[in-house]
């Protein structure tokens, strides 16, 4: 049973550029939180995702980024015009319900680098 | 805003000594707490929980003890072995209403180092 998959596992961007990350979860899970980690930080809640519903994007920047989980396939991420502050690690975690009791199961993370 | 705090970046023990990781937190909605380990490159993994209807929990060699009054969470590692040594992430989530999503908010970590 392969567990929570991201990729790519690095990612390198010029300023301006565009920015997917991909995250399939564990088999059975319907639920995807999607966090970053900046340098030296802890990692910060971005997004909540239902299959086809976004439920709490209440940590996503404002501009630029946009979340997704579609019926088929995996959750992306996706950044516009990124910038340098965009730089981080970024963690999807799958759940097979949406609740705090229910264990989270991280990703392996995606490392954006924006030159 | 740093709902939860990790106040000790780093933590130095000798193996078979015990390790403790500390975490205070400010929202009073918080219900519900746990502890994740994470090795470099890799995702977090989830290590054990408490709920704030306890005051303990324990699994094998870890223990968590809240203390609601004072705000404030530990980790407790005994013995402490060498492949202990990671980065530790406290979090803490609220499950009244519609704040239960599910979402975590983390400390910032404190790196943990096990010396044989």
């Amino acid at each position: 049973n392969a567990g929570v998959m991201q990729n790519p596992r690095h990612l390198v961007r010029r300023r301006g550029q565009e920015a997917r990350l991909r995250c399939s979860p564990m088999k059975g899970h319907s639920h995807v939180y999607w966090y970053r980690q900046l340098p030296e930080e802890g990692l910060k809640f971005m997004v909540y995702l239902q299959k086809e519903n976004i439920i709490d994007e209440s940590g996503m920047p404002k501009e630029r980024f946009s979340a997704e989980f579609p019926k088929e396939g995996p959750s992306i991420l996706r950044i516009q015009q990124v910038v340098r502050g965009d730089s981080a690690a970024y963690f999807c975690a799958s759940s097979p319900q949406g609740v705090v009791t229910n264990e989270q199961f991280f990703g392996p993370g995606t490392r954006l680098t924006v030159l | 805003d740093q709902q939860v705090k990790q106040n000790s970046p780093s933590l130095s023990v000798q193996e078979g000594r015990i390790s403790i990781l500390n975490c205070d937190y400010t929202n009073s909605m918080f219900d519900y707490f746990l502890w994740y380990k994470k090795y470099p490159a890799e995702g977090p993994t989830f290590l054990i929980s408490i709920s704030s209807i306890k005051d303990k929990n324990e699994d094998g060699r870890f223990t968590v003890f809240l203390n609601k009054s004072a705000k404030h969470l530990s980790l407790h590692i005994v013995p402490s072995q060498p492949g202990d040594s990671a980065v530790y992430f406290c979090a803490a989530s609220a499950s009244g209403g519609s704040s239960n999503t599910g979402k975590l908010i983390f400390g910032q970590g404190t790196t943990l180092q096990v010396k044989p």
